[in-house]
């Protein structure tokens, strides 16, 4: 149960785009419409931000958006702001009916 | 609204045993997977268990098969997680997750504030 490959940290300036990836395989990510992003802010509980792979909740911000190609899945943040400093997980669900997390991305705001 | 409140952390010698509930109140708990997740001090989130809508299907980590047990009473809206075996390793802050779904058990969208677990001598 490999946790999913995610970069330790991304950096943006303030209403610049960034994108953070989420590496997979055939068993998780890209088998399954089944990838989640959460956002915990420092000392916060993780947020949902997107599920199934492209889907935001009620009250998320249209500048989060998620997408997939093959075995990786990708988060973007638009209009970048001091906000959204943070850190972003991504999860799957696997072909061994669980659940499994990224290694986190801790994203800082220039 | 959505609440979830864990209770029963605390310090545990290695090797002990250790107990976790989550309250749910403000939705139908009985309509809704629910996850454990965990993360240790300064590090990432960890998946746990997971325990489907009317408690008959559960799945584990592999770290959890064997030692922990998720279980449910949709009568008293209430998630459980049995340890056993604890280990320094299972030392961290364990999130009560309530998922979005009925169906399929992937995605949580409304967490506790967490319970901690320190396993220690």
């Amino acid at each position: 149960q490999s946790a999913l490959t995610q970069p330790a940290s991304v950096s943006g300036s303030p209403g610049q785009s960034i994108t953070i990836s989420c590496i997979g395989s055939t068993s998780d990510v890209g088998g399954y419409n089944y990838v989640s992003w959460y956002q915990q802010r420092p000392g916060k509980v993780p947020k949902l931000l997107i599920f199934e792979d492209s889907n935001r909740p009620s009250g998320i911000s249209d500048r989060f958006s998620g997408s997939k190609s093959g075995n990786t899945a990708s988060l973007t943040i638009s209009g970048l702001q001091a906000e959204d400093e943070a850190d972003y997980y991504c999860s799957s669900y696997t072909s061994s009916r669980i659940v499994v997390f990224g290694g986190g991305t801790k994203l800082t705001v220039l | 609204e959505v609440q979830l409140v864990e209770s029963g952390g605390g310090l545990v010698q290695p090797g002990g045993s250790l107990t976790l509930s989550c309250a749910a109140s403000g939705f139908t708990f009985r309509s809704h997977w629910m996850h454990w997740v965990r993360q240790a001090p300064g590090k990432g989130l960890v998946w746990v268990s997971r325990i489907r809508s009317d408690g008959g299907y559960t799945s584990y980590a592999d770290f959890a098969k064997g030692r922990f047990t998720i279980s449910r009473d949709n009568a008293r809206n209430t998630l459980y997680l049995h340890m056993n075996s604890l280990g320094a390793e299972d030392s961290a802050v364990y999130y009560c997750v309530r998922d979005r779904s009925a169906i399929t058990g992937t995605a949580g969208d409304n967490w506790g504030q967490g319970a901690l677990v320190t396993v220690s001598s």
